[in-house]
């Protein structure tokens, strides 16, 4: 099956640093990724959808100069958190479609301190 | 998000039981719908989907049932183990590729 990869898998960074994750997918191309987020015990919550070559489209009430998302190829969309802060702590997940199916990465978990 | 995240509800069952896991949506134009299957820590992992011009569909222990008229899914679960034990989502597809997830239910399964 389809493999969507994410890295890195965990990362701490202080407060006001910015972090940027990268989400890959290994043996298709994907036009389109979407990010999510998930907080602990709650559903993935949509951030924004990413097409490769344009810009992203965020979901209401995502900070589009937050989170900075680059979709330069068809395989490798990255989102950039700037200026981080302990509320962004959270569990980042990408996923990658191909026809109808979407493929998740792994996640990355992320705790600003 | 339409569907907005809140504290997952919880299901436990005895091992060898079946497991019936609900979930509503939200958009009655929705044509897709996948289960996903989620461990602490990791992503989704697909279980099986169902699309809007079928009632039931059945893959190898598990089962989807969609409702369209009340806008429900079910995935049933047969002979429940302990690797079954995760968060269980629900998904509509909702435009283009675009998914949204439901609250999710916590399985836990008892030995």
């Amino acid at each position: 099956g389809a493999v969507v990869s994410q890295h890195p898998s965990w990362v701490i960074c202080k407060s006001g640093t910015s972090v940027k994750i990268e989400c890959r997918s290994l043996d298709f191309q994907a036009t389109t990724m979407f990010w999510y987020r998930q907080f602990p015990k709650q559903s993935l919550m949509l951030m924004a959808t990413s097409n490769e070559g344009s810009k992203a489209t965020y979901e209401q009430g995502v900070e589009k100069d937050k989170f900075l998302i680059n979709h330069a190829s068809l395989t490798l969309s990255t989102l950039t958190v700037t200026s981080a802060h302990p509320e962004d702590s959270s569990f980042y997940i990408c996923s990658a479609t191909s026809f109808d199916e979407q493929y998740f990465g792994p996640g990355t978990r992320l705790t600003v301190t | 998000g339409e569907s907005v995240g809140l504290h997952l509800p919880t299901l436990s069952v005895q091992e060898g039981d079946n497991s019936i896991i609900n979930c509503a949506y939200s958009n009655s134009a929705s044509d897709y719908f996948i289960w996903y299957k989620q461990e602490s820590g990791k992503g989704p992992q697909f279980i099986i989907d169902i699309r809007s011009n079928m009632d039931k569909r059945q893959g190898q222990r598990v089962t989807v049932l969609l409702n369209k008229t009340v806008k429900h899914l079910s995935l049933q679960i047969a002979a429940t183990q302990p690797g079954d034990s995760a968060v269980y989502f629900c998904a509509e597809k909702v435009s283009g590729n675009q998914f949204y997830f439901g609250t999710g239910t916590s399985l836990t399964v008892i030995p």
